[in-house]
């Protein structure tokens, strides 16, 4: 069946970048997302990706796509003391009424 | 974007009692919704999906007369947790995709004492 793996925990410096992974296993998956949780919170959607594409920026987010290898990265520059959470890889592998698929989330630690 | 509205975010309830989780799509029709399930420090695990009009699907491990999805029209799904436990006590969310992007509700923390 579709697997999604995270890294579970990262801690990072404010002001340097935090780098993200997410590996994915299936090969139809065709959008990727990023959602951020906060503690107690629901999910909030960061960023997608579509499989056609190989990387995406949104201010400081860049979100990077290498295909071949089922590997997605969110990279978050000048990481803040406000993006410490929950970030959860998604994969699904079409557009329809289908559920995403997650990872078990890394928890982005920053240290001020 | 799509608006995904949850209610309550939160319920404490006794022992023994049911709870009801509304799922409602403000701005778009939802045939499909989907619930999800998550233990502290968990990852978000699909419990079922919920279709308008007819019976919900449940995954593996799933009791369904526990767990009571209804889906009567196309901007509301319930979920209601009948004769809660406190093994019940998590955090439940529902999320619809309309267009391919993923919605979210705010979520509901349920605590059963």
């Amino acid at each position: 069946g579709e697997d999604v793996e995270q890294s579970l925990f990262l801690s990072v410096r404010e002001g340097d970048s935090s780098v993200i992974n997410c590996t994915y296993t299936d090969s139809s998956s065709t959008y990727l997302y990023w959602y951020k949780q906060e503690p107690g919170a629901g999910l909030q959607l960061l960023t997608y990706i579509f499989s056609n594409m190989d990387m995406k920026q949104d201010q400081r987010l860049t979100v990077l796509l290498n295909k071949k290898d089922k590997h997605l990265s969110l990279r978050i520059a000048d990481t803040q003391t406000g993006d410490s959470a929950i970030y959860f890889c998604a994969e699904s592998p079409n557009s329809g009424n289908t559920p995403l698929v997650f990872g078990k989330g890394t928890r982005l630690s920053v240290i001020a | 974007g799509a608006v995904v509205s949850q209610h309550p975010s939160r319920v404490i309830c006794k022992s023994g009692t049911s709870v009801k989780i509304e799922c409602r799509s403000l701005d778009f029709q939802a045939t499909t919704m989907f619930w999800y399930r998550q233990f502290p420090k968990k990852s978000l695990m699909l419990m079922a999906t919920s279709n308008e009009g007819s019976k919900a699907t449940y995954e593996q491990g799933v009791e369904k007369d526990k767990f009571l999805i209804n889906h009567a029209s196309l901007t509301l799904s319930t979920l209601t947790v009948t004769s809660a436990h406190p093994e019940d006590s998590s955090f439940y969310i529902c999320s619809a995709r309309p267009d391919g992007e993923a919605f979210f509700g705010q979520g509901t923390r349920l605590t059963v004492v």
